[in-house]
């Protein structure tokens, strides 16, 4: 089954514990992207990446990293976590197409508490 | 900046009514729009997208959407909604270029039997 997988998918953890949340997917995709999701505020582009050893930041990057090592897993870190990184976090993929867009397939998302 | 605007927050409609979720888009380029679906605790489900053609398009579950570039709007209908289609729906645009979604903040629609 063509799938997004994240975990883990609910994460509870205190103020400046490192953390990762894994993102991968099976669809050979080339663009993956992570996502925050807010009350109020839709969905933010945190960082994504248009292939392998090929990332950008989004619109809110400060706080997180991410590496693209193999085309399949694009996991996102946390350095040092602080509360108002409390959110609802969405990975995402597509096929990278030439003059246009592509649907980008959601996993089903990974909701962080920093206390 | 491109952005997407989300006008109704919360929604409310009796199940057999129909409804209509507004979204409007800035200025730009030929608009790539998108409606998402997020029922609770899942993730983002695509319902239809425009890319270009006919400004009417047909989604899943029933939905369609009108592209209307006089009125930057992109405006998502059903004809008859049913309890299972509470959750929160998103608009977003993409710009052509790049692969980035920009979304609107979300319409949550309620549905009373």
């Amino acid at each position: 089954e063509a799938q997004v997988t994240q975990n883990p998918r609910y994460l509870i953890t205190v103020t400046g514990k490192k953390l990762t949340v894994t993102c991968s997917q099976n669809m050979n995709h080339e663009y993956m992207s992570w996502y925050r999701q807010d009350p109020g505020l839709g969905l933010r582009q945190i960082y994504y990446s248009m292939n392998v050893e090929v990332t950008d930041k989004g619109d809110v990057p400060e706080g997180y990293k991410v590496s693209r090592k193999e085309k399949r897993n694009f996991p996102l870190i946390l350095e040092s976590p602080s509360p108002n990184q409390t959110s609802l976090y969405f990975c995402a993929s597509s096929f990278r197409l030439a003059g246009g867009p592509n649907e980008q397939f959601f996993g089903p998302g990974t909701r962080l508490t920093v206390l | 900046a491109q952005s997407v605007t989300q006008p109704d927050i919360h929604i409310t409609v009796s199940e057999g009514a129909s409804l209509e979720l507004r979204c409007n888009y800035s200025y730009g380029a030929t608009p790539y729009l998108f409606w998402y679906v997020q029922s609770p605790g899942q993730g983002l489900q695509l319902l239809l997208k425009y890319f270009s053609g006919d400004t009417l398009v047909q989604g899943i579950k029933g939905f369609e959407a009108e592209f209307k570039r006089s009125q930057s709007s992109f405006n998502l209908r059903k004809p008859s909604v049913h309890w299972s289609d509470a959750a929160e729906y998103f608009c977003a645009r993409h710009p052509g270029g790049g692969n980035k979604l920009t979304f609107g903040t979300g319409t949550q629609l309620k549905v009373e039997l």
